[in-house]
């Protein structure tokens, strides 16, 4: 079956910290890739997608690879900012493409 | 152009009732979806519709039903109320049926059941 396992949090870094949030994957057939943030009070937001093996997506400073060999999708930036506070979630489309399966969310806080 | 919209943002009902939540998909969107968010479970997949059609359901009892208008716009409907169903429920919309194009959510609607 399709699952997503994200690291555990919540992570602290102090501003202008490198980021890495681990995502690996199971899945059949070939899933798109997604990370999504959720601000507080807010619904999520696409934060950047990949559709096949080894393609990178990237916004907003945040980049993920997607590594068909190792099923991971992690997260990174070079160098976080306050505003960057949010729980961001991984997700994968299952092969058919009718729901999303999504990891259990980061909280991440960046501190000044 | 305007996101994805749902009403009413919170809501609070007692156990046994019934409820029903909107949401308003992009326009031109004809896809939606709903998942409902909670602390212990995380997001689960709800359902989801296109051209009025219920194309997939998520492992959740038939109290939680669905539906989607002409117009795009769809409705859940829990009946029978429970403290566990207690939770943000969130709407996204696709232009294209099928996930591999990408979400847009909603804010959500909270849910508290007493």
């Amino acid at each position: 079956g399709n699952s997503v396992t994200q690291m555990e949090g919540p992570v602290t870094l102090s501003e202008e910290a490198f980021l890495t949030i681990n995502c690996t994957y199971t899945a059949t057939g070939y899933p798109s890739l997604f990370w999504y943030v959720q601000y507080p009070g807010e619904g999520l937001q696409l934060l950047l997608k990949a559709t096949k093996a080894d393609d990178k997506g990237s916004n907003k400073g945040f980049e993920a690879t997607y590594r068909k060999e190792t099923t991971s999708f992690h997260l990174e930036k070079g160098s976080v900012q306050v505003s960057d506070s949010a729980v961001y979630f991984c997700a994968l489309s299952g092969n058919t493409g009718n729901q999303f399966y999504f990891g259990t969310g980061t909280s991440l806080t960046v501190i000044p | 152009k305007a996101g994805v919209t749902q009403t009413p943002r919170y809501l609070i009902k007692t156990r046994g009732q019934q409820v029903t939540l909107s949401c308003s998909p992009i326009s031109g969107h004809r896809s939606v979806s709903w998942y409902q968010q909670t602390p212990g479970q995380g997001l689960q997949f709800l359902f989801e519709y296109f051209s009025e059609t219920q194309r997939n359901k998520g492992n959740f009892p038939g109290r939680f039903s669905g539906r989607q208008f002409s117009n795009s716009r769809s409705e859940m409907n829990v009946s029978t109320l429970e403290l566990g169903d207690s939770a943000l429920y969130l709407c996204a919309s696709s232009p294209v049926v099928g996930s591999n194009y990408g979400y847009t959510f909603g804010s959500g609607t909270r849910l508290t059941v007493v």
